[in-house]
């Protein structure tokens, strides 16, 4: 049983188009997250969201618009796609938020490798 | 800010013993975690240190002095297979913070 899963795994598109990527985790984990993770390998966060609620937004320009119908589903659309977002992109959850134990561990869809030409 | 870093690229031989180091300066985190990544695959979590001190699990060990900023991971019997890129974070609520990750080669 896959435990958080993405579609597609890969994409690839022209610039100033829109594209969307789809996150579900079966863990019942209450947050959720979107990384990206650029050319030099450097994971950067996101987004987090607790029980469908966004809770950080890390100076993601507005092209970007995270939606969570559900604890569960954490969907990332991207607007007028730009070569600069050429990335693998994350989705991840942990049970809780805190990070003070173990169960604060992240799980990682096995990613979404975007290519803008 | 939380700059978090660590040594670019490490290589040692199979069946020795490596430790990868991890600096940062921060404000305040509530745990440091250590995952490892494979080329093309996503990260996993390997351990993770809350307080002070060393935590050791199987081959990976994990130790953590908050006063001092520095973490490091202890790989022992290196094997083929633990050739990947290892990734320190920071741990805040709601935020994971990475660090620049360290390209690990295991030689035969």
């Amino acid at each position: 049983d896959t435990a958080v899963s993405q579609t597609p795994k890969y994409l690839v598109t022209q610039m100033g188009n829109d594209k969307s990527i789809k996150c579900e985790q079966n863990l019942g984990h209450d947050t959720m997250y979107w990384y990206k993770q650029d050319s030099k390998k450097f994971l950067k966060i996101m987004f987090s969201y607790n029980n469908k609620e966004l809770i950080i937004n890390e100076t993601v320009p507005n092209r970007f618009s995270p939606k969570s119908p559900d604890k569960a589903h954490l969907n990332l659309h991207i607007n007028s796609l730009e070569l600069g977002d050429s990335a693998v992109y994350f989705c991840a959850s942990s049970l809780t938020a805190g990070a003070t134990s173990g169960t604060g561990e992240l799980f990682f869809g096995e990613g979404s490798r975007l290519t803008v030409l | 800010g939380q700059n978090i870093d660590q040594p670019t690229e490490m290589t040692a031989t199979e069946g020795a013993i490596v430790q990868i180091n991890c600096t940062y300066q921060t404000s305040g985190f509530n745990g440091l975690f250590w995952y490892q990544q494979h080329a093309g695959e996503a990260p996993t979590f390997l351990s993770y240190n809350v307080l002070d001190g060393l935590e050791e699990k199987g081959r990976f060990s994990s130790f953590l002095s908050r006063s001092k900023g520095y973490s490091y991971l202890l790989l022992k019997e290196l094997q083929m297979k633990d050739s990947a890129s290892y990734l320190c974070a920071l741990g805040g609520t709601y935020k994971y913070i990475f660090g620049t990750g360290t390209r690990l080669k295991v030689l035969a």
